[in-house]
């Protein structure tokens, strides 16, 4: 069955580290990736979004990397705040013109 | 700005009373989506249009309807809402029919509770 997977429901770390959050997904090929955060009673709000021949993608402090070989996307925060704190959602197109999927989310939260 | 207005943000019901919850875009975006989200659930695609074309997810229940009369508004309609409907309903859209090279932009929800 196809299945979009992120790796913890919640990830604590400390103000200043690097987060690295996980999303894998099984019997998918998308050829694009999407990343959104989603804050408390909001709706999710868009990030990035990386194509499956880009690797890596970057905006100030974000990056993700898409690898269609071990069908996983990291997504990484440097530099972490709290205001950081956060569900960070990954969502993918299975096919074609299909609307994303989504995951559950990983729910972060940057300690001080 | 442009964006993406849900009404109302919170939505008390009766158990089988109607209700109908609303969005708007001033976005003219072409696409627009209704999704379901539980507590520290996925968000999950109800139906979407581009343009008029109305699109039903397979596992979507009955009780759930849809209108869009314009480009910018959109309805989600609960004909007879149960326990298991308690939800935070998002809306949002995305600007074409490429749906997957673009984002979507969402509105803030409302949460519906069932009495």
């Amino acid at each position: 069955s196809q299945k979009i997977e992120q790796n913890s429901e919640a990830l604590n770390i400390q103000e200043g580290k690097t987060a690295t959050l996980t999303c894998n997904y099984t019997n998918y090929s998308p050829a694009y990736l999407q990343w959104y955060r989603q804050d408390p009673g909001r709706g999710p709000v868009f990030l990035l979004l990386i194509r499956e021949n880009e690797k890596e993608k970057r905006k100030e402090r974000l990056k993700v990397t898409f690898d269609t070989t071990l069908k996983q996307s990291l997504f990484h925060i440097t530099a972490s705040q709290p205001a950081d704190s956060a569900t960070y959602l990954c969502a993918l197109a299975p096919s074609g013109n299909t609307p994303l999927v989504f995951g559950k989310g990983t729910r972060l939260s940057v300690i001080a | 700005d442009a964006m993406v207005i849900q009404n109302p943000r919170y939505q008390v019901t009766q158990f089988g009373k109607p209700v109908t919850l609303s969005c708007s875009q001033t976005l003219n975006h072409n696409v627009m989506y209704w999704y379901q989200q539980k507590s520290s659930q996925a968000p999950k695609l109800l139906f979407h249009y581009y343009d008029k074309d109305f699109n039903n997810e397979a596992d979507t229940p009955d009780n759930f309807q849809s209108r869009r009369p314009n480009t910018s508004f959109c309805f989600l309609d609960i004909r007879s809402p149960g326990l298991g409907d308690a939800a935070m309903y998002l809306c949002a859209t995305s600007k074409d029919s490429d749906v997957r090279n673009q984002p979507q932009h969402f509105g803030d929800g409302t949460r519906l509770s069932i009495l």
